[in-house]
């Protein structure tokens, strides 16, 4: 079965770095699009950006442009967000989900993985 | 990027009421458009696909219309199930957008 597993929560102080890793299985890891959604708390979705992990491109929502980086290791079947300068509207979880294109060019992401919880504290 | 504005941010609503939510685009986007469904702590899921084209699955109770910059979805007779929140998810540029969500509560 289609699964992906995030990495654990992470409590970071404003300036810093954070990675966050979405590990696939049960697919071919190199056949569908990851994106990455954020969510802060009760508050809505916003889109950050794709990747596809056959061939490393990437495409990032202007807000993100310059302090995101999407990456990913194909040995391990692994997509990896890093988001850099960290701030306090940061603090959200941050969501990796497989996009397929089974109704054509309309993208379904069809597949989420549990979230990470990011907390941007001092 | 595309902006998406969707209203209302929220309603209340009673069982069997006809529901309607709107999405506007800051451009044309074709139909290059889904809605989403999510329930607390849960992963979105999508309701309609090509702005008017019901998901596999999905009951015939939700529809969706428009094209270019104005989209509409509506819920023919809300179910309890369907107490949620809605999002609108354009993917014309290569750079996608939702909207803000509607959240559907019991009235």
């Amino acid at each position: 079965q289609v699964q992906l597993v995030q990495s654990g929560a992470e409590v970071k102080k404003p300036g810093a770095s954070v990675k966050v890793s979405c590990k696939a299985s049960g697919y071919t890891f190199t056949s569908y699009d990851i994106n990455w959604v954020r969510q802060a708390t009760g508050q809505g979705l916003e889109w950050m950006g794709w990747m596809n992990p056959n061939s490393g491109n990437t495409g990032y929502a202007q807000k993100f442009q310059g302090r995101v980086t999407m990456t990913r290791n194909t040995s391990i079947s692994t997509a990896y967000m890093e988001l850099s300068s960290l701030r306090s509207e940061d603090t959200a979880v941050y969501y990796c989900a497989r996009v397929s294109y089974s109704s054509g060019w309309y993208p379904h992401f069809d597949y989420w993985g549990q979230g990470t919880l990011v907390t941007v504290s001092s | 990027d595309i902006q998406m504005t969707q209203s209302p941010s929220s309603l209340s609503a009673s069982v069997g009421d006809r529901v309607t939510i709107t999405c506007r685009a800051s451009q044309g986007i074709r139909n290059d458009l889904g809605w989403y469904q999510q329930k607390p702590g849960k992963a979105p899921k999508r309701l309609i696909y090509a702005a008017s084209s019901l998901q596999s699955g999905v009951p015939s109770r939700f529809s969706g219309s428009g094209s270019g910059t104005e989209f509409t979805l509506t819920i023919s007779s809300l179910q309890p199930e369907d107490f949620a929140t809605y999002y609108c998810l354009q993917h014309n540029s290569y750079r996608w957008t939702f909207g803000q969500g509607t959240k559907v509560e019991i009235k």
